[in-house]
């Protein structure tokens, strides 16, 4: 397994403008979550993939947020008309059936909106 | 609602002692339970899991937790502390009745003194 990869690593935008983060799971992981994690808090769930299906959203992800994992793999979230309050690190997760409960996390996105 | 508490926001031990960090879950079944580290801006790695059968589970890099239902507990513990240890430490438990997320503690910072 090569783990979980996110892409870009870091992102610094301006006020206004739109960010969209990828994440790539692990082989054969059909299970996807996106997080959030400010600094001194730990995660806070955003939501969570099924193969193509979005199965949860959380109250976190206001309007301006969507994610979509097209195809069952690799999964996109997209900010739209960021604020200084988006600024954070977005953690992408995977698991499988086989893996138990278990999820596996990317090493993150950081997001700095100036 | 389900939650997690970690009491001790940061810990500072001398390396070669013992370390124990602990955390508190509220949740009405037999959760299933987790510990992992994250270093500076970087993701989260499991180190250990608690999905049932004995309640002291062994994980990564020495590290050993155990699970007591009577005290709503799983604290982590290590006989000797690395250098290499120093990190945050995030509790957590997942998923809940109901939903597909995980719920994470606000964490614990570890200093470890040469």
């Amino acid at each position: 397994d090569t783990g979980v990869s996110q892409d870009p690593r870091h992102k610094i935008t301006k006020r206004g403008q739109n960010v969209t983060f990828r994440c790539d799971p692990i082989s054969e992981h059909n299970r996807l979550y996106w997080y959030r994690q400010t600094l001194g808090q730990g995660p806070e769930f955003l939501t969570y993939f099924q193969n193509e299906a979005q199965l949860e959203k959380s109250r976190l992800l206001s309007d301006r947020f969507s994610a979509e994992r097209p195809k069952g793999s690799f999964s996109t979230l997209e900010i739209q008309r960021t604020e200084q309050g988006d600024s954070a690190m977005y953690l992408c997760a995977s698991s499988h059936l086989g893996s138990g409960n278990t999820i596996y996390f990317g090493e993150g996105s950081w997001l700095t909106v100036v | 609602a389900q939650s997690v508490t970690q009491p001790d926001i940061h810990i500072t031990v001398s390396e070669g002692a013992s370390l124990e960090l602990r955390c508190n879950y509220s949740y009405g079944a037999t959760p299933y339970l987790f510990w992992y580290v994250q270093s500076p801006g970087q993701g989260l790695q499991l180190l250990l899991k608690y999905f049932s059968g004995d309640t002291l589970v062994q994980g990564i890099k020495g590290f050993e937790a155990e699970f007591k239902r009577s005290q709503s507990s799983f604290n982590l513990r290590k006989p000797s502390v690395h250098w290499s240890d120093a990190a945050e430490y995030f509790c957590a438990v997942g998923p809940t009745s109901g939903t597909y997320k995980y719920i994470f503690g606000t964490g614990t910072r570890l200093k470890v003194l040469a």
